[in-house]
């Protein structure tokens, strides 16, 4: 069975803070997908990042960066230096090879203050 | 410009009565996907389509129903069996129904039942 973890539930900064979210994702599969999204206040999920099984490289984006470590099942993601603007509910997913579903973690909500 | 509309942005309904979500892309994907949002929780999978005719249920199909008659077209119908039908419900897209490709969201529908 699939499932995603996401322990924060909520995360409170002051801007310019660095800030991490947690994700730990379970699968017996040995190809599948993660991947984070974003939901602004809007209500409208935004695609951030996609990572398959097989790339373990760090990326960063600008402000954003992820850490997927295969061998604690984790797949992080900070955002460096928080604006406002990033106050969201962010939501990290998993994805099977061989099926065509997506399983989301519950969330973390960041508040960004300024 | 591409995207998802949805329509009604709030809806409200009598305990008992039907109601029908509207669902609309103009980025000409096959997939189509209808999840539900309950407060502080992550999305679960109601139906999918990959094509025209055709669509599966998800994780939680009780109580609600699909059609695809058009490619961009997947409206839900949330009906008096479902139980407890007050949710945000989001629409989402994608090129493929595969976990490789990322789903495109809506700006959602927040329904309420009186």
């Amino acid at each position: 069975a699939q499932k995603v973890t996401q322990a924060q539930t909520e995360i409170s900064v002051v801007e310019k803070e660095d800030v991490t979210l947690d994700c730990v994702y379970e699968t017996r599969d040995t190809t599948y997908y993660l991947f984070w999204y974003k939901q602004p206040p809007s209500g409208e999920l935004v695609f951030l990042i996609r990572r398959n099984s097989f790339d373990e490289q760090n990326e960063i984006s600008g402000r954003y960066s992820w850490n997927f470590q295969k061998s604690t099942s984790s797949f992080n993601f900070t955002i460096t230096a928080s604006q406002v603007v990033d106050s969201a509910v962010y939501f990290c997913a998993l994805g099977r090879a061989a099926g065509n579903k997506l399983t989301f973690g519950g969330g973390t909500r960041v508040l960004v203050k300024p | 410009d591409g995207g998802i509309t949805q329509s009604p942005k709030y809806l409200f309904r009598k305990e008992g009565q039907n109601v029908t979500l509207s669902c609309e892309q103009n980025l000409n994907h096959d997939a189509m996907y209808w999840y539900r949002q309950d407060p502080g929780q992550g999305l679960r999978l109601i139906y999918y389509s990959q094509i025209v005719n055709d669509f599966q249920k998800g994780d939680i199909a009780e109580g609600y129903s699909v059609s695809r008659e058009k490619k961009e077209s997947f409206p839900l119908t949330v009906t008096s069996a479902q139980k407890n039908p007050t949710a945000f419900y989001l629409c989402a897209s994608s090129r493929a129904a595969n976990p490789y490709n990322e789903q495109f969201f809506g700006p959602g529908t927040r329904l309420t039942v009186l």
